[in-house]
């Protein structure tokens, strides 16, 4: 089945400071991803869903600026939160659709867990 | 309103036991329906989908979909501890362009040995 690598799978960083977050399609073109977040006991939360070589789509109440989205390949995209606050740490999951692939099927990432101190 | 309500629970059933986890949707318009089972920690991990009425059946899971009553279902039958984990209800239209998945809070299954 299709695999997607997101990496890191946790980080601890510092208030203020920015984090990268790489979601990898392994075998197959990603023609596109989304960013979904989910705090304790709680469901996904789409945040933005993004096209292969076009800008990132968010949905209502998240700030772009804060973060940002890039899908530059077919096979990579990357979440940078900027600026990162306690109340930004939280389990990020990126997830990719790709041509051939099963209809809506969707392929998660591994999440990563953001505690910001 | 929720756009995908599910029962928190925990639902608690014995090894061996059937256990049934039930799904409602607002958008009627919803046409993609997906049960993902996601252990602590982990990203969720697709079990089940279903786009027509009536059951679908894989192994020891059926999905029953009714979209004139706005709900899907996910029977899990002989369940196993293995199946202790969070079951997550998600659905998705298919003629906006938008192929991004609601999801609901999910029901967390414990297996009791």
């Amino acid at each position: 089945g299709a695999v997607v690598s997101q990496h890191p799978s946790r980080v601890i960083c510092k208030s203020g400071t920015s984090v990268k977050i790489e979601c990898r399609s392994l075998d197959f073109q990603a023609t596109t991803m989304f960013w979904y977040r989910q705090f304790p006991k709680k469901s996904l939360m789409l945040m933005a869903t993004s096209n292969e070589g076009s800008k990132a789509t968010y949905e209502q109440g998240v700030e772009k600026d804060k973060f940002l989205i890039n899908h530059a390949s077919l096979t990579l995209s990357t979440l940078t939160v900027t600026s990162a606050h306690p109340e930004d740490s939280s389990f990020y999951i990126c997830s990719a659709k790709g041509q051939g692939v099963s209809r809506e099927k969707l392929f998660f990432g591994s999440g990563t867990q953001l505690s910001v101190l | 309103q929720k756009e995908v309500e599910q029962n928190s629970g925990p639902l608690s059933v014995p090894e061996g036991a059937i256990a049934s986890l039930n799904c409602t949707y607002s958008d009627r318009g919803s046409q993609s329906f997906f049960w993902y089972r996601q252990y602590s920690g982990k990203s969720p991990e697709l079990i089940m989908s279903i786009y027509s009425n009536g059951d679908k059946e894989d192994g020891r899971f059926t999905a029953q979909l009714n979209k004139a009553s706005q709900y899907v279902s996910l029977l899990i039958r002989d369940s196993q501890p293995s199946d202790s984990a969070t079951y997550l209800c998600a659905v998705s239209r298919m003629d906006t362009g938008r192929r991004a998945l609601t999801f609901g809070s999910g029901t967390r299954l414990q297996v009791q040995p």
